[in-house]
């Protein structure tokens, strides 16, 4: 079993859509979560941190379901610049902090 | 504000040939420091990581090697370049403690042929 696993879509969704990735992990000791953002050719971007108690930033909502090791990310009203792949990314304390990353899902948002 | 840099940003080179990718980090002092690949179509595989000069750890076995001659300076290389080389490199750093994520250089593409 893969350590963090995520659909690998692509999805794809008409501009003003709510679109929601979901990911699952299998530490039980992983302590922090992230959402990054990487578009075609270039590297990943920081797109949120999620907190045990959700958070939001403008059309952006990040979940953690600790007890199901689960991390979701939704997205409202898509715009057509959200068409990217996100990358569902978790962390353990110790030894250099390293993320273990999933292989992304493609979103493309069309007119 | 820190900045990460990576060159070249393409490469190209033949099998059997040598190889050295630099990343500098700016703004910041003794940054844990990464190496990536990722594969076309395929998620991000950590390669070297480092906690401070002169220490590497490697995360699995290859034929690449990585120093960290200086404190923001973190050098990726190969003696002899194989096909399965080829690839998206990309460079890393986070601040030492704490619960900070980590931040990508721009990345280098390398094809090897």
């Amino acid at each position: 079993r893969k350590e963090v696993e995520q659909d690998p879509g692509p999805f794809n969704v008409p501009e003003g859509a709510t679109v929601a990735f979901n990911c699952t992990y299998s530490n039980s000791a992983s302590q922090s979560f992230f959402w990054y953002r990487q578009d075609c050719r270039k590297e990943p971007k920081l797109l949120m941190s999620v907190y045990s108690s959700g958070n939001e930033d403008g059309r952006f909502t990040a979940q953690l379901n600790r007890a199901s090791q689960y991390i979701s990310l939704l997205i409202r009203d898509s715009k057509l610049s959200d068409s990217a792949t996100y990358l569902c990314v978790v962390t353990h304390t110790g030894g250099g902090n390293k993320l273990t990353f999933g292989t992304g899902t493609q979103l493309k948002v069309e007119l | 504000s820190q900045t990460i840099h990576q060159w070249p940003a393409t490469l190209v080179q033949p099998v059997g040939s040598p190889l050295s990718l630099e990343c500098t980090v700016e703004g910041t002092s003794n940054p844990n420091l990464y190496w990536y690949r990722q594969a076309a179509g395929r998620g991000l595989q950590l390669l070297f990581y480092s906690v401070g000069i002169g220490q590497i750890s490697s995360e699995v076995p290859q034929n690449l090697s990585a120093s960290r001659p200086q404190d923001r300076q973190f050098i990726l290389s190969s003696k002899k370049l194989l096909l399965s080389d080829s690839g998206f490199y990309l460079c890393a750093w986070r601040l030492a403690g704490g619960r900070e994520t980590q931040y990508f250089g721009p990345g280098t593409r390398l094809l090897v042929l």
